[in-house]
């Protein structure tokens, strides 16, 4: 069984704050780590990926992979009511993905 | 949910019926995904078709068959269909890591 665990929140932070969500997972096999958003009633969007240790930036979203820790996180700056959805974690080993339950992130104007 | 399209949307069935859900793509992606999300279960993967004519098992397979028919077109059928099997179904396509797209979903609901 190859388990990925969220917080699943709701997370909430005030408009303009930095939203840090986090991933952590069981397969060190696992090779690539993604992060979706999802708005209630639609289909997940891709934001980010990483697979190398480090930071990863991608405008006001910043993905951190720590592999010895089996950690990734989202960092969202300057959190808009926009970013207000459920964010999910997932990831890669071989062709399959796993994801988490999903962090609810409401972003308070 | 650029290019990835679900038929039907919503669905309900009586236990024991059957039914296959469509999923079709326009952008020439190779691998194709099924995955239901239930609440509290998170997204899990059905089936996936790496290629045209290939499709494997994913983490719950029980209850399902697929089809990869086409480079276009996956399609996902529920023999006989159970109340556990109430659950929303996406349809989603894989184009590198960083090009992956989910259709907009089937809402399936079997009494």
């Amino acid at each position: 069984q190859k388990e990925v665990e969220q917080n699943s929140g709701p997370l909430s932070v005030p408009e303009g704050a930095i939203a840090s969500l986090n991933c952590t997972y069981s397969d060190r096999g696992s090779q690539s780590f993604f992060w979706y958003r999802q708005y209630s009633g639609k289909s997940p969007e891709l934001i980010m990926f990483i697979y190398s240790n480090g930071d990863k930036e991608d405008g006001r979203f910043t993905a951190q992979l720590n592999k010895a820790s089996q950690y990734v996180s989202l960092l969202i700056r300057d959190s808009q009511p926009s970013d207000s959805a459920t964010y999910l974690c997932a990831v890669n080993t071989g062709n399959q993905f796993y994801f988490g339950t999903g962090t609810s992130l409401t972003v308070i104007p | 949910n650029a290019g990835v399209t679900q038929t039907p949307k919503f669905q309900v069935l009586k236990t024991g019926q059957s039914m296959t859900l469509q999923c079709a793509q326009d952008m020439n992606h190779n691998s194709m995904y099924w995955y239901r999300q239930d609440p509290g279960m998170g997204l899990r993967l059905i089936y996936y078709s790496a290629s045209e004519g290939t499709t494997d098992k994913g983490e719950v397979p029980n209850g399902y068959n697929v089809s990869r028919l086409n480079k276009r077109e996956f399609s996902l059928r529920l023999e006989s269909a159970a109340p556990s099997q109430t659950s929303v179904y996406f349809c989603a396509t894989l184009h590198g890591p960083d090009t992956q797209y989910f259709g907009p979903g089937t809402r399936l609901t079997v009494l």
